[in-house]
């Protein structure tokens, strides 16, 4: 079947728009997770979404991030009033199941994000 | 808080040699998975490790976690070209619901 999409694949804005990146999980999966990967670096937690619990929003840098997940499928991640800083790729993952770190993370193939 | 760290953070190796990757977490563990990305993709799973003193082999790749559950290592005997990429653990620690991912180390291969 197909695997977790995200789009746009690119995103070029200026400083102080706000933008939308979406996530479309593996069908089934429970557990939605939003990470972001700065050039040649590693993966930063932002946000984790387990099915209809609360999400586990520790991760995220600022109160201009946030993220839903309507209908416990397709994902949003809202940046407002873009700073460069926020410049990166952002990674999309979906799981199986509850208890959901115990299963394997299906990432998509990113937003890369660029502010200008 | 919370941290993974992952040494060596960049590693270049002549095709052939072998490499190793090491994991470690300040706090007990309760599984750690190691996945693999390669230049311009996504991160793959490889595998999970649940269990105390665990030792698992894919082909060329060996994975172990340690007795403490503190910290894993992969290793690669005898390197190829295929096997560029940046190598990440991730772990939970022990009562926590999320996965910590390592810094990934970033394996060169010469050919």
């Amino acid at each position: 079947g197909a695997g977790v999409s995200q789009s746009p694949s690119n995103k070029v804005t200026e400083k102080g728009k706000d933008v939308e990146l979406r996530c479309d999980p593996i069908s089934g999966h429970t557990a939605l997770y939003w990470y972001r990967q700065s050039l040649g670096q590693g993966l930063e937690f932002l946000i984790y979404f387990q099915g209809n619990s609360a999400p586990d929003k520790s991760g995220l840098p600022s109160d201009r991030f946030s993220a839903e997940r309507t209908g416990g499928s397709v994902s949003t991640l809202t940046i407002q009033r873009t700073q460069q800083e926020d410049s990166a790729v952002y990674l999309c993952a979906s799981s199986f199941g509850q208890g959901a770190p115990l299963y394997e993370q299906f990432f998509g193939p990113g937003t890369r994000l660029t502010v200008l | 808080g919370q941290q993974v760290m992952q040494i060596p953070q960049y590693q270049h190796v002549q095709e052939g040699e072998d490499f190793t990757t090491y994991c470690n977490s300040s706090t007990t563990l309760s599984n750690i998975q190691w996945y693999k990305q390669r230049p311009g993709g996504h991160p793959v799973f490889l595998i999970q490790l649940v269990k105390s003193g665990e030792v698992k082999k894919q082909k060329r790749l060996t994975f172990q976690f340690g007795e403490a559950k503190k910290n894993s290592s992969l290793h690669i005997t005898a390197t190829q070209t295929t096997d560029v990429g940046t190598y990440f653990c991730a772990g939970r620690p022990t009562g926590a619901n999320n996965l910590f991912f390592g810094t990934g180390t970033r394996l060169t291969v010469i050919p």
